[in-house]
């Protein structure tokens, strides 16, 4: 079963512009969720999909930040326009159900200059 | 606010035991998992634990005591490749699938 994936694993970008990021979930994975991870913090929720719908977005830092999954497969992040303070690494995560245990895949690392 | 602590480093031998305790003051509290993560990688599962008490599976065991607020994840026959990060994380309700994390124990094996 393959794991779930995202891309890019590293994106440089300038304050100011537009970056998107994607994952992959587990196939057959409902449950979706974005998390981040900033130098030296701890790893931090963002957002949680089931299917296509948005089923908790707490953790969105502003509105800077726009998270999608149309059609309930893959999801995209999109931070526009990019600030200093938003990098990090952002991970996808993923699971079958309600289970304690979430498969996470690699991260994404963003440096924003 | 949610608050889970945990030492930021620990080194042991290869071969020995080592425990990671992790501490937490949060809104609420429905279970503590465990995630190991090795460097650039994806955090990986562990264990769970709900109730009080020792789950074991392998190598690996997590204790939980709801009374004290902690836990603890229990590494035997330590070998290299257990080298990495680990990370203790709270489900904080039934209905809350998001997972509040604490900021992670580097574990150093030494030959």
């Amino acid at each position: 079963e393959a794991g779930v994936t995202q891309f890019p694993s590293h994106s440089v970008i300038e304050k100011g512009q537009t970056v998107t990021l994607r994952c992959d979930p587990i196939s057959g994975h409902d449950n979706l969720y974005w998390y981040r991870r900033v130098m030296g913090k701890e790893i931090k929720f963002l957002l949680h999909f089931v299917k296509e719908s948005k089923q908790d977005e707490s953790g969105m830092p502003n509105n800077r930040f726009l998270a999608e999954r149309t059609g309930g497969t893959y999801s995209t992040l999109k931070v526009q326009p990019a600030e200093l303070e938003d990098s990090g690494v952002y991970f996808c995560a993923s699971s079958q159900d309600s289970r304690y245990e979430q498969y996470f895949g690699p991260g994404t690392r963003l440096t924003v200059t | 606010g949610q608050s889970l602590e945990q030492p930021s480093e620990v080194t042991a031998v290869e071969g020995a035991i080592v425990q990671i305790n992790c501490t937490y003051q949060t809104s609420g509290f429905y279970g503590l998992s465990w995630y190991q993560q090795h460097d650039g990688g994806a955090p990986t599962f562990l264990s769970y634990n709900g109730l009080d008490g020792l789950e074991e599976t392998g190598r690996f065991s997590s204790f939980l005591s709801r009374s004290d607020s902690y836990g603890y994840l229990l590494l035997q026959e330590l070998q290299m490749k257990d080298s990495a990060s680990y990370f203790c994380a709270v489900k904080l309700g039934a209905g809350s699938y998001q997972l509040t994390f604490g900021k992670g124990t580097k574990l150093s094996v030494i030959p």
